[in-house]
């Protein structure tokens, strides 16, 4: 009964070489919420889309992007990976109107070779 | 903005006994939720304990509990009768309150890593 799920769970790209990870939820939650986890940090909020509406952090470089093309799945796409980009990045979910929790994928860590 | 402070990098306790994980905090909105996180090695975030700010009572949810004093801006979390699993890195959030519908956005503090010793 897995809720929010990551792919793949383990990512190894090149420099510069664009990547994609996605994330989609069983909830049907309103809000998705890509976080960047480097290591021995705290979770980072990059952006989150509440519906449709993209929600960019000001300090997000640009070199991170993201799609949602329907309720369930969200994509995080970095077009330049460099080795700083090198981390665990967390999906998350919530329901809009409430102050619960958010619900958390497993992560995906990326490598930068 | 908010800000969240974990003063203790890391922890140790017996197992069986409790322990308290220290999280203060500064925001200048009016309400707020404050949040405790687990995450294992394995890396996923598992949610604890919520406490909203004009809750009167503490919060508790099984063996974990949020000491919360407003005035001092600290919301520690207590874990009693702690055990072996409960080693992994904690995280206490806060966010502005979520009832206005612009989605829940948490800030974290830095973590405190708990390792029980058997």
């Amino acid at each position: 009964d897995a809720m929010v799920i990551q792919n793949p769970r383990y990512q190894v790209t090149q420099f510069g070489k664009p990547v994609t990870l996605s994330c989609s939820q069983t909830l049907n939650h309103n809000v998705m919420y890509w976080y960047q986890q480097k290591s021995s940090q705290a979770p980072k909020l990059l952006f989150h889309y509440y519906d449709k509406d993209f929600n960019n952090e000001a300090d997000t470089p640009d070199n991170f992007q993201s799609r949602r093309p329907n309720t369930s799945f969200c994509f995080l796409d970095i077009r330049s990976p460099g080795l700083g980009d090198a981390a665990m990045y967390l999906c998350a979910t919530s329901s809009s109107g409430t102050v619960y929790e958010q619900y958390f994928g497993p992560g995906t860590r990326l490598t930068v070779t | 903005a908010q800000k969240i402070t974990q003063t203790q990098p890391g922890m140790f306790v017996q197992e069986k006994e409790a322990v308290t994980l220290d999280c203060t905090y500064d925001t200048s909105d009016p309400s707020y939720g404050l949040f405790w996180y687990k995450q294992p090695s394995s890396g996923e975030m598992i949610f604890l304990i919520y406490q909203g700010s004009y809750d009167q009572q503490n919060a508790t949810e099984g063996r974990y509990s949020l000491n919360f004093q407003k005035a001092r801006k600290s919301a520690n979390l207590v874990i009693s009768a702690s055990q072996l699993g409960d080693s992994a890195m904690y995280f206490c959030a806060m966010s502005p309150d979520g009832t206005n519908n612009a989605g829940n956005m948490l800030t974290f503090g830095g973590g405190t890593r708990l390792m029980v010793k058997p």
